[in-house]
């Protein structure tokens, strides 16, 4: 079993709608969650970090956690052509090792 | 505030040669991480510095290596390059070890050939 998986997509979506990315990961101790962004030749970029059970919003995105499933999301709502990018899932995990999982394509068509 | 800096943005080497990579960090940030990306593996932490020691090692050989001076700013070196290598080299700063998010600096593009 992989440290931190997802499924690597390509996840197409419409334009306006709500894409939903999903992430699982190993490590039940783990208490620090992060989602980024990835353009095609480009850096990540951290756009959410979520910490405890439940959701957590910032405009067009929200994070939601469930520690017990060892589960973690990111919903984009009024997805744009724009948020068309790989979406990384990165994870805490013992030995305090930031790991990421290998990232889902993300395609919103206009 | 700078972002994190990394260079050289691209590098090209021969199988054989070494290479050392620079990091500096957001000001104020101790902790610089290094990982490979490449399309079939995806992000791969390498190592993790701070305070001028290493605090954790990815399952890399010990060809990869690193350190950091005491501004916080870091190098990685890998010697005796394999074609495998080839891969771009990302930097992430935080301010603590472990626990916090980590900004990424723009990446060295290493082309082994």
């Amino acid at each position: 079993q992989k440290e931190v998986e997802q499924n690597s997509g390509p996840l197409s979506v419409p334009e306006g709608a709500i894409a939903s990315l999903n992430c699982t990961y190993s490590d039940r101790g783990s208490q620090s969650f992060f989602w980024y962004r990835q353009y095609s030749g480009k850096s990540p970029e951290l756009i959410m970090s979520i910490y405890s059970n439940g959701d957590k919003e910032d405009g067009r995105f929200t994070a939601q956690l469930n520690k017990a499933s060892q589960y973690v999301s990111l919903l984009i709502r009024d997805s744009q052509p724009s948020d068309s990018a790989t979406y990384l899932c990165a994870v805490i995990l013992y030995g305090n090792k930031l790991v990421f999982g290998a990232g889902t394509i993300l395609r919103v068509k206009s | 505030k700078a972002g994190v800096t990394q260079t050289p943005r691209y590098l090209i080497k021969t199988r054989g040669q070494q290479v050392t990579l620079s990091c500096s960090p957001i000001s104020g940030h101790r902790s610089v991480s290094w990982y490979q990306q490449t399309p079939g593996q995806g992000l791969q932490f390498l190592f993790e510095y701070f305070s001028e020691t290493q605090r954790n090692k990815g399952n890399f050989p010990g060809r990869f290596s690193g350190r950091q001076f005491s501004n916080s700013r870091s190098e990685m070196n890998v010697s005796t390059l394999e074609l495998g290598d080839s891969a771009l080299y990302l930097c992430a700063s935080s301010p603590v070890i472990g626990g916090t998010e980590a900004f990424f600096g723009q990446g060295t593009r290493l082309t082994v050939v």
